[in-house]
């Protein structure tokens, strides 16, 4: 069964623009929510995680944004550049596994 | 260079036949996992193992098997049971079971015909 759930599916971005994707959990048993980026033909990789008790988070142009009681969060990359198409994917942490979102493509045009 | 090795990148396999996936790490790592990606449903977890001669299975596990005789390698076995195995393969690992960074092999696209 689906515990994290992830939209767009897919998202076109102009290049300087802000792309942003969204994800919502159902258990609150999860402690940390990581976000994973797949470039085509390789194995994710981690971008950024946050904890529960933290509301945002930034690294450079990405940014992740909490909100504990609606029980969602997003991924916000800012200046959207060609170079960060590729595929994310948003991820929640149970004491044994990450559980995963569906993953969302994203195209940025120059 | 450590790293997780995934081999071979492309594997193809006739319908019946048993088919076992290489995953290699030496990063030191305690935690190997197996997911399965599909266009549309993200990563699904096959199997993972914690420490060397144990594993548990994961979401998807029928039609597959896996071994952990040694802490670096963690090979998958796609059986004939199962019904769709054509797919892209990932193999991971994490320093620990709880650890919410894993390190993902480039994986191995399986085509069975």
């Amino acid at each position: 069964q689906q515990q994290v759930k992830q939209s767009p599916q897919s998202l076109i971005v102009q290049k300087g623009g802000i792309s942003i994707i969204n994800c919502a959990y159902e258990n609150t048993a999860f402690d940390y929510f990581p976000w994973y980026q797949q470039f085509p033909g390789k194995g994710p990789a981690l971008l950024i995680a946050i904890r529960p008790d933290v509301s945002e988070k930034k690294e450079g142009r990405f940014t992740i944004s909490f909100n504990k009681s609606a029980k969602q969060f997003s991924l916000h990359i800012m200046d959207s550049q060609p170079g960060d198409s590729a595929t994310y994917f948003c991820a929640a942490r149970r004491p044994d596994k990450l559980i995963f979102g569906t993953g969302t493509r994203l195209q940025v045009f120059p | 260079d450590g790293g997780i090795t995934q081999s071979p990148k492309y594997l193809f396999r006739k319908e019946g036949q048993n088919v076992t996936l290489s995953c290699e790490q030496n990063l030191n790592h305690d935690a190997m996992y197996w997911y399965r990606q599909d266009p549309g449903q993200g990563l699904r977890l096959i199997y993972y193992s914690q420490i060397v001669n144990d594993f548990q299975k994961g979401d998807i596990a029928e039609g597959y098997s896996v071994s952990r005789e040694k802490k670096e390698s963690f090979p998958l076995t796609v059986t004939s049971a199962q019904k769709n195995p054509t797919a892209f393969y990932l193999c991971a690992s994490s320093i620990q079971r709880d650890s919410y960074e894993q390190y993902f092999g480039p994986g191995t696209r399986l085509t069975v015909t």
